[in-house]
């Protein structure tokens, strides 16, 4: 079993680029999860998919964030006009549904100059 | 909102000594409780979980112990190898929010 596979592993932007972040959720894993790890906040949360279906983006930040999963077998976390704030590592993890473990991939570390 | 404390934010320690984090949370529901490990350069690694009180969990030589009436679930070691040198995330998932709530972590180093 692969895990979950997350590219690209490094990406640099300039300000004002748009990023795209992608994620291959672990087979037969049908809800897929999306944080946001920086030294000061740590780990958040911002958005679940269960069943390819968005189920919450409580944490998703309002604007120039997005996140979508056409299949399930990959999901997609785009940021558009990239801004230095937006610097952080963003993990991707998948489960099973209803609490199950949540299994993370190795993240996707995104500096915007 | 649900939130996770980690009183140590690190701990340095010998080979062989006894490890213990303190992790206490705050939850409207009755949420599950989880610890993860995070190497450098890797994302965090499901270490263990409880979902019920007085339920321990355990493994690699780690445990905690689900403690409803304190809110708290600490994790312990009897005896560090360098190769626990990591941080140490304990997290809760409430039943009606599915995303987990993470504590700040806890750095760990230990010394042959």
């Amino acid at each position: 079993n692969a895990g979950v596979i997350q590219t690209p592993r490094h990406k640099v932007t300039g300000k004002g680029q748009e990023a795209t972040l992608w994620c291959e959720p672990i087979s037969g894993h049908s809800a897929v999860f999306w944080y946001r790890q920086t030294i000061v906040q740590g780990l958040e949360f911002l958005t679940y998919f269960r069943n390819q279906a968005p189920i919450d983006d409580s944490g998703m930040p309002k604007e120039r964030f997005s996140a979508q999963m056409p299949n399930q077998s990959h999901s997609t976390l785009k940021i558009q006009s990239t801004q230095p704030q937006d610097s952080a590592v963003y993990l991707c993890a998948s489960s099973f549904p209803w609490g199950s473990t949540q299994y993370f991939g190795p993240g996707t570390r995104l500096l915007v100059l | 909102g649900d939130s996770v404390t980690q009183t140590e934010g690190q701990v340095a320690l010998s080979e062989e000594d006894f490890l213990t984090i303190h992790c206490n949370y705050s939850a409207s529901g009755y949420p599950a409780l989880f610890w993860y490990v995070q190497y450098p350069g890797e994302g965090p690694q499901f270490l263990f979980r409880a979902s019920r009180d007085k339920e321990k969990g355990s493994s690699r030589g780690f445990e905690a112990t689900y403690n409803k009436e304190a809110t708290s679930f600490h994790l312990q070691k009897a005896s560090v190898q360098e190769s626990d040198s990591a941080v140490y995330y304990c997290a809760l998932s409430d039943p009606w929010a599915q995303g987990l709530t993470f504590g700040l972590g806890t750095r760990v180093s230990v010394f042959p």
